[in-house]
């Protein structure tokens, strides 16, 4: 079946720390995406890709850091700039071969909490 | 700019109710898309439906339906009958034509009790 993969479901992070989420599909699109999700605020874009080798920072690219060396690979890398990283991290990718109107297909998240 | 405004943040009926989940969108395109995703507690978010911006027919699939008016700028979600698996945070979202990123509401928290 295709699909997102998202790893680890639960992640922990000391201060300072940097920690890269990973984010791989299988449905060969060439787009990709980072979403944040925290309470009451919906779902917020950090960093999405349209092709292998570039990408475009979102609406709060501040503090994260993202790689396209692969069309099946997209990880996200919390650095210690971002000051308040405990989230739920939602990855992307389109979800039929009309990218323009199909909408997305989401992986199961990653959990990241400061500790 | 665009916008998604889900003014309900939690809404709680009890089973068998019918339960409606508001929409208002903004965008100055004449060519867009709008979409339901559910999302229960395990966390991963499911697609529901698109609607294209020429495309103004109401939709109904089993005991969801729902009604687009661009004349009020809105996508609202109704749930028949509603159960206890109902339970979840839906969120609306919008896109313009070409590839550009979902924009996404605040999200409604549905309690369907029983």
């Amino acid at each position: 079946d295709g699909g997102i993969t998202q790893s680890p479901k639960y992640l922990f992070r000391k201060e300072g720390q940097n920690v890269t989420l990973s984010c791989e599909q299988n449905l060969n699109h060439d787009a990709m995406y980072w979403y944040r999700q925290d309470p009451g605020q919906g779902l917020r874009l950090i960093y999405y890709s349209q092709i292998v080798n570039d990408f475009q920072k979102g609406d709060i690219a501040e503090g994260y850091s993202v790689s396209r060396e692969k069309k099946e690979s997209f990880p996200l890398t919390v650095t210690s700039a971002q000051k308040n990283p405990t989230a739920f991290y939602l990855c992307a990718s389109h979800r039929g071969d009309r990218a323009w109107d199909y909408g997305y297909t989401f992986g199961s998240g990653t959990r990241l909490t400061v500790v | 700019a665009q916008k998604v405004t889900q003014a309900q943040t939690e809404i709680s009926v009890v089973e068998k109710e019918d339960v409606t989940l508001d929409c208002v969108y903004e965008t100055r395109d004449t060519t867009y898309y709008l979409f339901w995703y559910k999302q229960p507690p395990s966390g991963e978010l499911v697609f529901l439906i698109r609607r294209n911006s020429f495309d103004e027919q109401n939709e109904i699939s089993g005991r969801y339906s729902w009604n687009f008016q661009k004349s009020t700028s809105s996508f609202n979600f109704t749930i028949t009958a509603s159960q206890v698996v109902d339970s979840a945070v839906y969120f609306c979202a919008l896109r313009f034509s070409g590839n550009t990123p979902l924009v996404f509401g605040k999200g409604t928290r549905l309690s369907v009790i029983a």
